[in-house]
């Protein structure tokens, strides 16, 4: 059966710190991967995807995910996290009426 | 802006009520979802239209009922809701691929409270 696990159901980072946000995914063939955010109040925006090709995608805001296929991971990491990046983080694999979502990872950012 | 907006905002109604949640979509999109989230609990699939056409439902209760007039709408009407339908209901919409691959625009969503 497919499926998305995120493991972790919060995370908290302190500003400027790196942070990687884990996905792990169940799928018989080759995924369509997102993450999206949702800040609070909101709906979610899509961070970045990833179909085909290059294995690190880069998104918005300076996020980047890096499919794993042997891992069947697909984690989303930033450098030096900002306070404005404390919201919900999804992952999702499929796309459109395929979507699957994991449970969301709740990031927290200290000062 | 995503492109995709929802009325109201908030809502509190009454178990004995009637309402209805509305979400327009800017996009040219062809498909279009409602979704349920919970506190602590993953999203929620529960309507899925394509061109106007109901194409999925995950055995939502019949209190929720869609209407999909054309392709830039969709409505939910709700009536004689429980307090555990208290949630965030989110409007989505895509390009429309059976097959998977496109990514979803979200509304704001409409945060229902049943008292």
């Amino acid at each position: 059966a497919q499926s998305v696990t995120q493991p972790d159901i919060h995370i908290t980072v302190s500003e400027g710190a790196s942070l990687e946000l884990r996905c792990n995914y169940s799928y018989g063939a080759t995924p369509y991967l997102f993450w999206y955010v949702q800040s609070p109040g909101q709906g979610l925006q899509l961070l970045l995807k990833y179909f085909s090709g290059d294995t690190l995608v880069q998104g918005i805001k300076g996020f980047e995910a890096e499919f794993k296929r042997s891992q069947s991971s697909f984690n989303l990491r930033k450098p030096s996290v900002h306070w404005s990046d404390a919201a919900e983080y999804f992952c999702a694999v499929g796309g459109g009426f395929k979507t699957i979502f994991g449970a969301g990872t709740r990031l927290f950012v200290k000062a | 802006e995503t492109g995709v907006t929802q009325t109201p905002r908030h809502l509190v109604m009454g178990m004995t009520n009637k309402k209805s949640l509305k979400c327009e979509q800017h996009l040219g999109h062809n498909a279009m979802y409602w979704y349920k989230q919970s506190a602590k609990k993953p999203l929620e699939l529960m309507f899925v239209y394509s061109l106007e056409e109901r194409v999925e439902n995950n055995s939502v209760p019949s209190r929720f009922s869609p209407e999909c007039p054309n392709s830039s709408h969709l409505f939910l009407h709700l009536h004689t809701l429980q307090p555990e339908d208290s949630a965030l209901y989110l409007c989505a919409s895509s390009q429309d691929r059976r097959q998977g691959g496109d990514e979803q625009f979200f509304g704001p969503g409409t945060r229902l409270t049943v008292l």
